[in-house]
Parts: structure tokens; C-alpha cells; sequence
């Protein structure tokens, strides 16, 4: 079945530890974006990338960092840098150019700091 | 920038009432809108769209939404909530269909009693 797998689903990191958060999807989307969900604040989006090997910065990009060197895969990594990391972390793909209504979102990644 | 309102954090319901979500919208042109459900620990699931024509639109599971222009609202409505509906929901607004980026509302949690 086609779909967005999102690995693990929860993920704890110590201080001062880069973490990588795995999103892997095999819709052959084009897009593929990154949200982070806080209680009470709804979805903010991190980075996006609209084809492989590029990128662009969203709304909350600091102490963030992504790549897309596969169509298929759109890791991000969670660095030292960002204070406040615990969240629940959303990746999603669609078609570029296509109405979001064929946005897929994965089942998301709980990230907590020990 | 376009932002959305949804004013009520938590809502509870008996099964088979009515429902009502509320949701506002600020942006100068013609927005495009769009509701999700969220189930605990999972994605976000497209219950329906807005983006232009006909005001009233049917979505998936039973619900409709009204767009009115003149309340800059988007309000979610089901005539008979059922148990499993319990989740949350979030509204959001594009600047068009096909936007690499979705302004989401902060979320309505929903309940519903037996």
C-alpha cells in the first residue's frame, strides 16, 4: 500500500543531541513538507521541499536542519540548537502543483527531551 | 498573512447532537479552506474543502462546512455526532489550492458523551 511511514514514533533526546527523524514516502510526491504540532498551537511548518535537492525554510526553521537527496525520503534532524524540541512532529507529500486537498500526512513522531 | 481562528479550545457533545465548529479566517482575497481530523497520536485526515462556487460543501463522515464571506467564517457543522467522531479538528487557510504552505488553526478537541 502506498503511503507516508514516519520512524520512530517515539523518540527521546538527550541534551546537547542531534536527533533525526525519518519520513519516507512511496507516493512518488514530488513535495514533501515538515510541521510541528503544539498542544493548543495548532500546526507550524518547519522546512519543505518541492523537488530533490531543494529545499526552503518555513515558518520555524531555527535549530532545525533537512535534506532531500531522494524524491522518496525527506529526513529532519532536530540539532542542539533548538531549546524547545519536545513536540509532535508531522511529515506530509502531495504532488507539486496539485490542490492541498491531495496532501498525505504520516502518522508523526513524538519527540520528547530526557 | 492569512491567520485562522478557532475560538473554542474543547468542546463536548452527547452523541447524536447536532455539532458546530467555529472557524475565522483573515486574508484580503478569497481564501482557500479546509478542515481536518486528527485522531490521537495520528495524522491529519482531509474531511473536506473550500475553494470556490457553490458556499456550502459536503465532506467525508457527514460533514458539511458553510463559507460566508461577509463573517469571514468557515464553520464545520454534522447534524448527528457519533462516538467515534471524538478527535480533534483543525481548520486552515492556502492563499491558493495548490500553496506549499497551509495556515492552520490552533484545534478544536472534541468529545462526546454516550
Amino acid at each position: 500500500d502506498g503511503g507516508i511511514t514516519q520512524s520512530p514514533k517515539y523518540l527521546f533526546r538527550k541534551e546537547g543531541q542531534n536527533v533525526t527523524l525519518s519520513c519516507e514516502q512511496n507516493l512518488n510526491h514530488d513535495a514533501m513538507y515538515w510541521y510541528r504540532q503544539d498542544p493548543g498551537q495548532g500546526l507550524r511548518l518547519i522546512y519543505y521541499s518541492q523537488i530533490v535537492n531543494d529545499f526552503q525554510k518555513g515558518d520555524i526553521a531555527e535549530g532545525y536542519s533537512v535534506s532531500r537527496e531522494k524524491k522518496e525520503s525527506f529526513p529532519l534532524t532536530v540539532t542542539s540548537a533548538q531549546k524547545n524540541p519536545t513536540a509532535f512532529y508531522l511529515c506530509a507529500s502531495k504532488i507539486q502543483g496539485t490542490t492541498n486537498e491531495k496532501l498525505f500526512f504520516g502518522s508523526g513522531t513524538q519527540l520528547s527531551v530526557l | 498573512a492569512q491567520s485562522v481562528t478557532q475560538p473554542d479550545i474543547h468542546i463536548t457533545v452527547s452523541e447524536g447532537a447536532s455539532l458546530e465548529l467555529r472557524c475565522n479566517y483573515s486574508y484580503g482575497a478569497t481564501p482557500y479552506l479546509f478542515w481536518y481530523v486528527q485522531s490521537p497520536g495520528q495524522g491529519l485526515q482531509l474531511l473536506l474543502k473550500y475553494f470556490s462556487g457553490d458556499t456550502l460543501v459536503q465532506g467525508i463522515k457527514g460533514f458539511e462546512a458553510e463559507f460566508k464571506r461577509s463573517q469571514s467564517s468557515f464553520n464545520l457543522r454534522k447534524p448527528s455526532v457519533h462516538w467515534s467522531d471524538a478527535a480533534e479538528y483543525f481548520c486552515a487557510v492556502g492563499v491558493t489550492g495548490t500553496a506549499s504552505k497551509l495556515t492552520f488553526g490552533t484545534g478544536t478537541r472534541l468529545q462526546v458523551t454516550l
